[in-house]
C-alpha cells in the first residue's frame, strides 16, 4: 500500500527550512528517502531502520516514529541544489526473506533565490 | 564502475509491438528491480529479482515479463505493447535486501512511448 506524503509541493527561499512527511498504514521495516531532479534518476538520501539506526547524508536529517509508522525528512538552511522531488519509500516484508519498497507520490520542493 | 545502465534510453513503439529493455549493473548486487514512473504516481514496482534465476511480481506486473539469466543483467519484456505502458522505466539494484536496510542504485531510465 502506497505511503502518503505531505505536502505535495512546497516553495522555499534560500536559507529557509522545510519538513516533508511520510506515513503508512502498515508496520514498516524501514523508510527510505530519495531525491529526483527533473529528467534524472532518483538518488539515495537516507534510510531509517527499525530500532533507530540511520544511514545517509550528514547534512540531511530524518526521523522515524515506529509506533505511528511515520517518517519526516528535515531540510535545513535550504540551498538551490535542494530543489527536486522527494520520495519516501516504505519497506514491507514480502516473504521468503525479501521485502518490497513502495514509494509515495512525491513532494516537489522548489528553492528560489 | 558504470553503476546501473539501461538500454535503450528512448523508444517509440506501435500498439501490439514487442520489445525488451536491458538493465545491467557492475556492482555484484544480488537484488534488481524494475519500476515504472508516471506523472503524479511516484515509482511503482513491476517485477524484481532476489538473485540469478529468480524473479517475483511487484505491484503492477501485468503486461510485463522479466528474466535474470545472469546476475548482472535484468531484462524487462513487453510482449504486446499498449498505450497504457507509456512511461519512464527505471531499473535499480541493491546489494542485498536485508529487511530494507540498503540503498537502491537507479539507472538513468528508459522513456517509452506507445502509440
Amino acid at each position: 500500500q502506497q505511503p502518503v506524503q505531505s505536502p505535495q509541493a512546497v516553495i522555499l527561499r534560500e536559507g529557509e527550512d522545510a519538513v516533508i512527511n511520510c506515513s503508512s498504514s502498515k508496520a514498516l521495516y524501514s523508510v527510505h528517502w530519495y531525491r529526483q531532479k527533473h529528467g534524472e534518476a532518483p538518488v539515495f538520501l537516507m534510510i531509517l531502520l527499525k530500532g533507530g539506526e540511520q544511514k545517509g547524508h550528514d547534512k540531511i536529517s530524518a526521523s522515524f516514529n515506529e509506533k505511528k509508522q511515520q517518517s519526516s525528512l528535515y531540510l535545513t538552511a535550504s540551498q538551490l541544489s535542494y530543489s527536486g522531488t522527494y520520495f519516501c519509500g516504505t519497506a514491507l516484508y514480502s516473504g521468503a526473506g525479501s521485502y518490497q519498497l513502495t514509494f509515495g507520490k512525491g513532494t516537489k520542493l522548489s528553492v528560489i533565490p | 564502475n558504470a553503476g546501473v545502465t539501461q538500454t535503450p534510453k528512448f523508444r517509440v513503439l506501435k500498439t501490439g509491438q514487442s520489445m525488451t529493455l536491458l538493465c545491467a549493473q557492475d556492482m555484484n548486487h544480488e537484488y534488481m528491480y524494475w519500476y515504472r514512473q508516471d506523472p503524479g504516481m511516484g515509482l511503482r514496482l513491476i517485477h524484481y529479482s532476489v538473485g540469478e534465476g529468480t524473479t517475483a511480481k511487484g505491484e503492477v506486473p501485468d503486461g510485463y515479463n522479466v528474466s535474470r539469466l545472469k546476475k548482472q543483467n535484468f531484462l524487462l519484456g513487453l510482449e504486446s505493447a499498449a498505450p497504457s505502458q507509456t512511461s519512464v522505466y527505471f531499473c535499480a539494484s541493491e546489494l542485498r535486501g536485508l529487511a530494507g536496510g540498503n540503498e537502491q542504485f537507479f539507472g538513468p531510465g528508459t522513456r517509452l512511448t506507445v502509440l
